[in-house]
C-alpha cells in the first residue's frame, strides 16, 4: 500500500489566497484525520471523518477553514483567506474501523508544509 | 476534554544510554496509550501501545509502563542508538471515542555519540 498520501507537500502562497490541502487516505480505513502542528501549539486535531461523515471539527480554528469528504477516497482541507499564522505543517492520517474492543492506529501521511507570506 | 502533558520537551542522552519519556492523563475513561515517533521531514509514526488492562509492555528496546491509579505512563528506551534521534509524542484515547486521540506536546531525543 502506498500509504497516506497528501499533496503538495509544500505551500508558498500570500496572505488572503485560497489554498486547498488534498489527501488520499489508506483504501478500506473508515476514519480520516486532520491535524494542524506548530512549535507553539503542537499537534492540533483539527476535524476527524467517519464513513466520509464529519463527527468533531471543535479543532477548525475559525471559518476560514474548512474541510470536506466527498468520498471514501479524498478529503480537502480549505483555507480562504490565508493568514500567515495559518503557517504551519498539515498532516491527514487515516485508520481501520474502530470497536470497543479494538484500538486502531492512526496511519499519517508526510504532511504539507503550509507558508502564508 | 482529555488533557495530555508530556515531559521532558528536549532530552539529550549518549549513545548506549537509556531514555525516559513521562506523560500524564486527565480522563480517567481513557483507555489506550499509543506512542508515536517523527523523524525530521516526515509524519508521526506509532512504535508502540499499551492498553488499560495491562501495566507493562515491551518490544526489543522500547517499553511503556502504565500507572491507572497515577494517570500516568511512561516510554523507556534503553540502549540507545542514533536512529533513535526524533520528536516523540504520547497520546490517550478511549473506547468509544472514535479513534480520536489527545497527543502530549512532544519530546525532542537527540541521541549523541
Amino acid at each position: 500500500d502506498a500509504g497516506v498520501i497528501q499533496s503538495p507537500r509544500h505551500e508558498v502562497t500570500e496572505m488572503g489566497q485560497e489554498v486547498t490541502l488534498r489527501c488520499k487516505p489508506i483504501s478500506g480505513h473508515d476514519y480520516l484525520f486532520w491535524y494542524r502542528q506548530t512549535m507553539m501549539r503542537g499537534l492540533e486535531l483539527l476535524i476527524y471523518f467517519n464513513n466520509n461523515v464529519p463527527i468533531d471539527d471543535s479543532g477548525m480554528p475559525e471559518d476560514r477553514f474548512s474541510a470536506k469528504m466527498p468520498n471514501a477516497s479524498f478529503s480537502t482541507l480549505k483555507i480562504q483567506p490565508s493568514e500567515p499564522r495559518d503557517s504551519a505543517v498539515y498532516f491527514c492520517a487515516s485508520s481501520p474501523p474502530a470497536s470497543e474492543s479494538s484500538y486502531n492506529e492512526q496511519f499519517f501521511g508526510p504532511g504539507t508544509r503550509l507558508t502564508v507570506l | 476534554g482529555e488533557n495530555v502533558e508530556q515531559h521532558p520537551s528536549t532530552l539529550s542522552v549518549q549513545e548506549g544510554d537509556s531514555a525516559v519519556i513521562k506523560c500524564t492523563y486527565s480522563d480517567s475513561a481513557s483507555n489506550y496509550f499509543p506512542w508515536y515517533k517523527q523523524e525530521l521531514g516526515k509524519g508521526p509514526q506509532l512504535i508502540i501501545d499499551i492498553r488499560s488492562n495491562v501495566g507493562e509492555k515491551k518490544d526489543q528496546r522500547i517499553a511503556v509502563t502504565l500507572n491507572k491509579t497515577a494517570k500516568h505512563f511512561s516510554l523507556h528506551i534503553t540502549e540507545t542508538q542514533p536512529e533513535d534521534s526524533a520528536v516523540y509524542f504520547c497520546a490517550a484515547s478511549r473506547s468509544g471515542g472514535g479513534n480520536k486521540l489527545t497527543f502530549g506536546t512532544g519530546t525532542q531525543l537527540k541521541v549523541e555519540l
